[in-house]
């Protein structure tokens, strides 16, 4: 079992929709918590950070932490062609360095 | 703009050959973390450098090294290529030696192994 485990899609919305992009992860180590976005042809950019469980929102996303059942969830409201990207999790825990999800494609048409 | 910036965008090479990858940090940035991306791997982590010194190993082939010179720019090193080693490699920085995980990223190195 991968320590991060995350649905590659490809995720196809039309413009509007809610979309929910999820993580699971295994070692209860892990305490901080990222969402990278990765638009064709570059590389990953922060999109979002926490450290502990909860919601965390800025704009029209949010990101949610369940530590207890090691699940972590990316919001995105109104979502936009623009978002049309690649979404990484990341966590990481006690050597720092992040371990990355392989990424949902997501497709947002007008 | 992320800041740290990798050189060259894209390569193509033969079976067997060596090259290297360049990377500036964004100013400041005092760790280089190297990445592989690959379609079936995802985002692997490599190696990791700290002010000129090795801080953190992952899954670094012994056919590749790295290292990160005293103005803090980082080579990594890909020899005895193989067609397996065709991929993304990203380099990203951090202020820190250990910090909570948020990298900037530069634009990659598209390697090509024919």
């Amino acid at each position: 079992q991968k320590e991060v485990e995350q649905d590659p899609g490809p995720l196809s919305v039309p413009e509007g929709a809610i979309v929910s992009l999820n993580c699971t992860y295994s070692n209860s180590v892990f305490q901080y918590f990222m969402w990278y976005r990765q638009y064709s042809r570059k590389g990953p950019e922060l999109l979002m950070y926490t450290y502990s469980s909860g919601n965390k929102e800025d704009g029209r996303f949010t990101a949610q932490v369940d530590k207890s059942s090691k699940y972590i969830s990316l919001f995105i409201r109104d979502s936009q062609p623009s978002d049309s990207a690649t979404y990484l999790c990341a966590i990481s825990g006690g050597s720092y360095i992040p371990t990355f999800g392989r990424g949902t494609s997501l497709i947002v048409h007008p | 703009d992320s800041g740290v910036t990798q050189t060259p965008k894209h390569l193509i090479t033969a079976t067997g050959q060596r090259v290297t990858l360049r990377c500036s940090p964004r100013s400041g940035d005092l760790s280089v973390y190297w990445y592989q991306q690959s379609l079936d791997q995802g985002l692997q982590f490599l190696i990791q450098y700290y002010n000129g010194e090795e801080r953190a190993k992952g899954n670094i082939l012994e056919r590749f090294s790295a290292q990160q010179f005293p103005d803090l720019h980082s080579e990594l090193n890909l020899s005895s290529l193989e067609l397996g080693d065709s991929a993304l490699y990203f380099c990203a920085s951090s202020l820190g030696e250990r910090g909570t995980g948020e990298l900037f990223f530069g634009e990659g190195s598209r390697l090509t192994v024919l």
